[in-house]
């Protein structure tokens, strides 16, 4: 079973720049493209980047997202207090019937 | 703007069914993919299933003998069925609208979420 990888835990100091890496456990599911969702607390999560890079309408360009083999990376520069949320990647599987779609665990990010 | 709003019950008895329906405003539901995710407290997001506007179906490989998705297109709601729940179901459960473009697929669009707790 594929399976995304998240560090549980990153932490910056406002102004700073983070990055959180997602790593994915084969080429089945880093051929594809991956997203990013900002989650904060008892919140919904919300789409922050879509294939790869793609900053969907209204996400400040502070928000950043690459792609390289079958790992992801969110920059977030320039950080703010309201940064502070859980960070999910997400893509799909098309090895396995149905192309079902893989989370990662999540990472909780801590402005300092 | 799309609208996304769960509603069911918030407790179920261990070995009986969970039902939640999603209800959609704002589009059409015809050519999307509108899904269920779910998030045990404190824990990560786990993808349980999607269903086409078409009434095609595709399910998490670890929950499908479990799962059934329906689509009401004329109600603009969809529904999530999860049988025999044990306590490892109680979870946040969040519908959610997969979208697509040239660059991608992505789930533009959550639901507020709903607890639901599985105890007797």
């Amino acid at each position: 079973q594929s399976v995304l990888t998240q560090p549980p835990s990153a932490s910056g100091t406002p102004g700073q720049r983070v990055t959180i890496s997602c790593s994915g456990s084969n080429s089945s599911i880093g051929t594809n493209t991956f997203d990013w969702y900002q989650q904060l607390p008892g919140k919904a999560p919300k789409l922050l980047i879509y294939a790869n890079d793609q900053r969907p309408s209204g996400v400040p360009d502070r928000f950043s997202g690459s792609k390289s083999g079958t790992s992801a990376s969110l920059a977030i520069s320039g950080l703010h207090s309201e940064d502070e949320a859980d960070y999910h990647c997400a893509s799909w599987d098309d090895s396995l019937n149905g192309s079902p779609w893989v989370f990662g665990g999540g990472t909780k990010l801590t402005v300092l | 703007q799309v609208h996304l709003q769960e509603s069911g019950p918030g407790l179920v008895k261990p070995s009986e069914t969970l039902s939640l329906i999603c209800t959609v405003s704002g589009d059409s539901m015809t050519f999307y993919y509108w899904a269920w995710i779910r998030q045990p407290a404190g824990k990560g997001l786990e993808w349980i299933g999607r269903i086409y506007g078409s009434g095609s179906t595709n399910y998490s490989p670890s929950l499908k003998r479990r799962v059934t998705m329906s689509v009401d297109t004329s109600k603009k709601q969809f529904s999530l069925k999860l049988t025999s729940v044990t306590a490892a179901d109680t979870a946040f459960y969040y519908c959610a609208r997969e979208s697509y473009d040239s660059s991608g697929y992505y789930h533009d669009y959550w639901g507020q979420g709903t607890l639901v707790t599985v105890s007797s």
